[in-house]
C-alpha cells in the first residue's frame, strides 16, 4: 500500500534556483496539503487544496507555489530558493469530515545553501 | 504565536514513570487530534477528541479534551522506551486548515 508518496526525498540547492517538491497519493482523498517542519517549531501549514483545480494558502505560503490538477498529485513548486526555505517538508492527504485523519509522506529533507 | 501552545517542549524520563503533555490555545476547536512522529517519519494519528470534556484511552495512553474545547492533554502510564517520540497536536481552524502544535520531544531511558 504506496499511500503518499513523496519524491525527492533528499536535495541541496543553491540559493535563487527553483525545484518541484512531488506528492501523490493513491487514496482518493480531495483534501491535501504540504507542510514544512523546523526544529522546534511543530508543522506549519504552506499550502493546502480541497480538490482538484482549488488551492489555498496557509500559515507560510510565501515563497511557494501549488497546482491541483488531478485528484492524486499535489506538487510544491519553490521558485526561487532562499536559506530561510531550509526544512522537512512534508504532504499529507486527509480523509473527509472535520475528524478526518492526516496521513504524510516520509517528508523531504532540502538544504538551501 | 502559535495557535496551539504545546508544553513541555522536551521531556526525558526514566522507563516506568508517568507523564502529561499538554496543548493549549486561546481558540475553541471543533476537535483536536494527538499524532507521534518517529525520526525521519511522518507523523500517524493516535487520537481525535470532539466532545468537551471526553477523555480516551489508548492502552497506556490516556487523552482529554478540556470542557471549553481549547485544550487538550495526553497522559503515558509507565513509560516504555517504545514511547520515545515527538508528540503533536493538531486541529481544524477555519474548517479547512489544519494547525499544529509545536510538539513535545519525549526520550524515555530505560
Amino acid at each position: 500500500n504506496a499511500g503518499v508518496t513523496q519524491t525527492p526525498k533528499f536535495q541541496v540547492l543553491k540559493t535563487g534556483q527553483s525545484m518541484t517538491l512531488q506528492c501523490a497519493q493513491d487514496m482518493n482523498h480531495e483534501y491535501m496539503s504540504w507542510y514544512r517542519q523546523d526544529p522546534g517549531m511543530g508543522l506549519r501549514l504552506i499550502h493546502y487544496s480541497v480538490g482538484a483545480g482549488i488551492t489555498d494558502q496557509g500559515e507560510v505560503p510565501n515563497g511557494y507555489n501549488v497546482s491541483r490538477s488531478t485528484t492524486e498529485d499535489f506538487p510544491l513548486r519553490l521558485l526561487s530558493a532562499a536559506p530561510s526555505q531550509t526544512s522537512v517538508y512534508f504532504c499529507a492527504s486527509r480523509t473527509r469530515g472535520l475528524t478526518g485523519e492526516l496521513f504524510f509522506g516520509e517528508g523531504s529533507r532540502l538544504t538551501v545553501l | 504565536t502559535q495557535l496551539l501552545e504545546q508544553s513541555p517542549q522536551f521531556l526525558s524520563i526514566q522507563e516506568g514513570e508517568n507523564l502529561t503533555v499538554y496543548c493549549n490555545s486561546s481558540s475553541v476547536f471543533s476537535s483536536l487530534q494527538w499524532y507521534r512522529q518517529e525520526p525521519g517519519e511522518g507523523p500517524v494519528l493516535l487520537v481525535t477528541v470532539v466532545t468537551g470534556g471526553e477523555v480516551k484511552k489508548l492502552k497506556r495512553l490516556t487523552f482529554q479534551f478540556g470542557d471549553a474545547r481549547k485544550d487538550s492533554s495526553l497522559h503515558i502510564t509507565a513509560a516504555q522506551p517504545g514511547d520515545t517520540g515527538l508528540y503533536l497536536c493538531a486541529g481544524p481552524y477555519n474548517f479547512n486548515k489544519f494547525y499544529f502544535g509545536s510538539g513535545t520531544k519525549l526520550n524515555v531511558k530505560p
